[in-house]
Formats: structure tokens, C-alpha cells, sequence
């Protein structure tokens, strides 16, 4: 079946501008979470949704950044006045329920955010 | 604090040899799980192995076995019979059970380069 898609690959845009990524985890995984991954470094968490809900957002650096996941499948990640630091690969990875052991998390192919 | 911590930034190995990828990690949580994925220049993370912390064995996934040393914090993942398609990013991750928190926590990743 389809894995994790996110759209769109690559982001090119100017410091201070709004973006969107967008996030769409297997069909049926109840569970989505945004990490981001800077050069040269592991993935860093940012948010982890249990449906609709936010479960745990502590890994957001600051206001800027915001997430939805209004009817508990597509997800959103808004980033506010976008900085040249937020430059990363945006990766976005879904499970099949939140709990369990292994609850093996399958990630989709990121999207590269380049702020000029 | 949670942490994983790799030291190894970058490996060789000749094809059809075994390479050893080290791993360690630090948590207060008496349960957790430690995952290795593979991150191919195309960027999407692949999971390779998991072990628990309650599990009496050593997992094993085909070519891929993780040596979990619980007393020493280690989980270091071994890739027999290395193959050119093993060149790659690998990065150790880490999941605490307790509490209901799913994110992974990654190191910061070993690049394995398989030699002809």
C-alpha cells in the first residue's frame, strides 16, 4: 500500500514568509509525528498527534511553529515568519496506534525547507 | 536526561565483511526502545531493528543483529555480509515507555561507506 507522502518535496522561500508542509500518513495509522532534521544531524522531534489531538508538543522550538491534524489523518505544519535557521528537511512519520512497544513509526520521504 | 549518543561519524568496510555500528544511550525510564534506521541518500529513514528493554535475546533481522548490552547502555547494531546497497546513514534512536511519550530521541547518526 501507500507509505507516508509528503508534499511538497522541496520549499524555497524568503526569510520572513509563511510556509505550509503537508503530511499524509498510511491510511488507518492513528498516530502522526513531525521531526526535523538539520544538516549533518538526527532527526529532532517536534510533535506528536494521537488523532486529532495534539498528545505532545514539546519538541516545537518556539511560537513560530504551529501543527494540525484537524480530521485525524492530513497534517499540517505552519511555520510563521520563517527564519535561516529553520532551513532543515521537515520529516513526517505515522504508526499504527500511539501505544506498544514497538509501534514502528514509517516516515515519508521529508520535505527540504531552504530559507534565503 | 535522554540521549543517544554515537561515536562513530563515519565507517568503511569492504563488501561480504561485518561492520559493527556503535551505540549508546542514557535514560532514566526502566522500559524503553532502542531502534536502528538506515537513511539512504534519498533521504526516507528505513527501520532496520528494534529491541526492548525487557528482552531477554538479542534481536536479529536477517543481516542485521542488534548486541544490546543493558548493564553498559549499549545497542550496537552489526550488518553481516556487507553489501554495496548497505552504503548509507544509520542513525540509533531510543523510545521511553513509561509515561506514554512516543517520540523517538536520535543520535546523531554513523555514515557507512561498503568498499568493493
Amino acid at each position: 500500500g501507500a507509505g507516508v507522502s509528503q508534499t511538497p518535496s522541496n520549499k524555497v522561500t524568503e526569510k520572513g514568509k509563511y510556509v505550509e508542509l503537508r503530511c499524509d500518513p498510511i491510511s488507518g495509522h492513528t498516530a502522526l509525528y513531525w521531526y526535523r532534521q538539520s544538516l549533518g544531524q538526527g532527526p529532532e522531534f517536534l510533535i506528536y498527534f494521537q488523532g486529532t489531538g495534539a498528545a505532545d508538543d514539546s519538541g516545537l522550538p518556539n511560537d513560530r511553529f504551529f501543527a494540525v491534524r484537524p480530521e485525524g489523518s492530513v497534517s499540517t505544519l505552519k511555520i510563521q515568519r520563517t527564519e535561516r535557521g529553520d532551513s532543515a528537511v521537515y520529516l513526517c512519520a505515522s504508526s499504527l496506534t500511539g501505544w506498544g512497544s514497538l509501534n514502528e513509526q514509517f516516515f515519508g520521504p521529508g520535505t527540504r525547507l531552504t530559507v534565503l | 536526561a535522554q540521549k543517544i549518543t554515537q561515536t562513530q561519524p563515519g565507517m568503511f568496510v569492504q563488501e561480504k565483511e561485518a561492520v559493527t555500528l556503535d551505540c549508546t544511550y542514557d535514560t532514566s525510564d526502566p522500559s524503553y526502545g532502542l531502534f536502528w534506521y538506515k537513511q539512504p541518500s534519498s533521504g526516507e529513514m528505513i527501520f532496520l531493528i528494534y529491541q526492548g528493554s525487557y528482552d531477554q535475546q538479542n534481536a536479529t533481522e536477517g543481516r542485521y543483529s542488534l548486541n544490546f548490552q543493558k548493564a553498559r547502555k549499549s545497542a550496537n547494531l552489526v550488518i553481516s555480509a556487507s553489501q554495496l546497497g548497505d552504503s548509507a546513514m544509520y542513525f540509533c534512536a531510543m523510545r521511553e515507555l513509561s509515561g506514554g511519550y512516543n517520540k523517538l530521541i536520535f543520535g546523531a547518526g554513523t555514515r557507512l561507506a561498503v568498499h568493493p
